[in-house]
């Protein structure tokens, strides 16, 4: 599966629209984009992914660039419980959980 | 909505001793996942079964072993734990068989096992 980096931490006013990016520099043609979070202590939680086109569904959005070598999730108005870890995952399609690879991510944290 | 349910949801045991956890996945789903999360660390894939075979393997160590049953439950079991076996471990399920295809994962709260 391709590496990933992220930034390490970021912060973000409570309504206001909070954007997580993600390089991806080394994805094949057949990796798609997976978005997981983890709230303190609790189980992963998927967001959103996506192949090629931008996705949004009632969480978030997610815009991949046209090269595909980054992409950025988009949490529309951030509350206080979307504070968390954010994870950008590449792999192969198919959905599941088949060998995650959750490296660091992101550290959201918003303030009120 | 139904979600994954792991048992116990705290377990402390001695060194050498053994440990068995359970998780439950959510109603139809036939795969199911184990995620190790060591104090400070990344969640770690350990290995998955769907429809009662393993599907997948990744760091699981040798002391470890875990097994899908006819109803669909998991459970993982761990001899000889050691203190490095401290950790959150998560199971997760989704549904993969009967036409679905990149269907998410749905993780439990996870059980927290102390090796003292």
């Amino acid at each position: 599966d391709a590496k990933t980096t992220q930034p390490t931490s970021m912060d973000c006013a409570e309504g206001r629209a909070a954007n997580l990016p993600c390089n991806h520099s080394t994805i094949s043609g057949n990796e798609y984009v997976y978005w997981y979070r983890q709230i303190h202590s609790q189980g992963p939680q998927y967001i959103i992914h996506g192949l090629k086109n931008n996705e949004t569904n009632e969480m978030a959005s997610l815009i991949i660039t046209e090269d595909r070598k980054s992409s950025t999730l988009i949490l529309p108005h951030a509350t206080l419980r979307d504070t968390a870890v954010y994870y950008c995952i590449v792999r192969v399609g198919g959905g599941g959980a088949d060998g995650l690879t959750f490296g660091k991510g992101t550290h959201l944290i918003i303030q009120p | 909505a139904a979600g994954v349910i792991q048992s116990p949801r705290h377990l402390i045991k001695e060194k050498r001793e053994t440990a068995t956890l359970k998780c439950y996945p959510i109603p139809r789903h036939d795969t199911v996942y184990w995620y190790q999360q060591g104090p400070g660390q990344d969640p770690q894939f350990l290995i998955s079964f769907y429809e009662k075979m393993q599907s997948d393997k990744g760091s699981i160590p040798d002391r470890f072993s875990a097994q899908q049953f006819s109803d669909y439950h998991s459970e993982l079991n761990m001899s000889s734990l050691e203190l490095g076996d401290s950790a959150l471990y998560f199971c997760a399920s989704s549904l993969r068989g009967q036409g679905a295809w990149n269907t998410e994962a749905f993780f439990g709260q996870g059980t927290r096992l102390t090796v003292v």
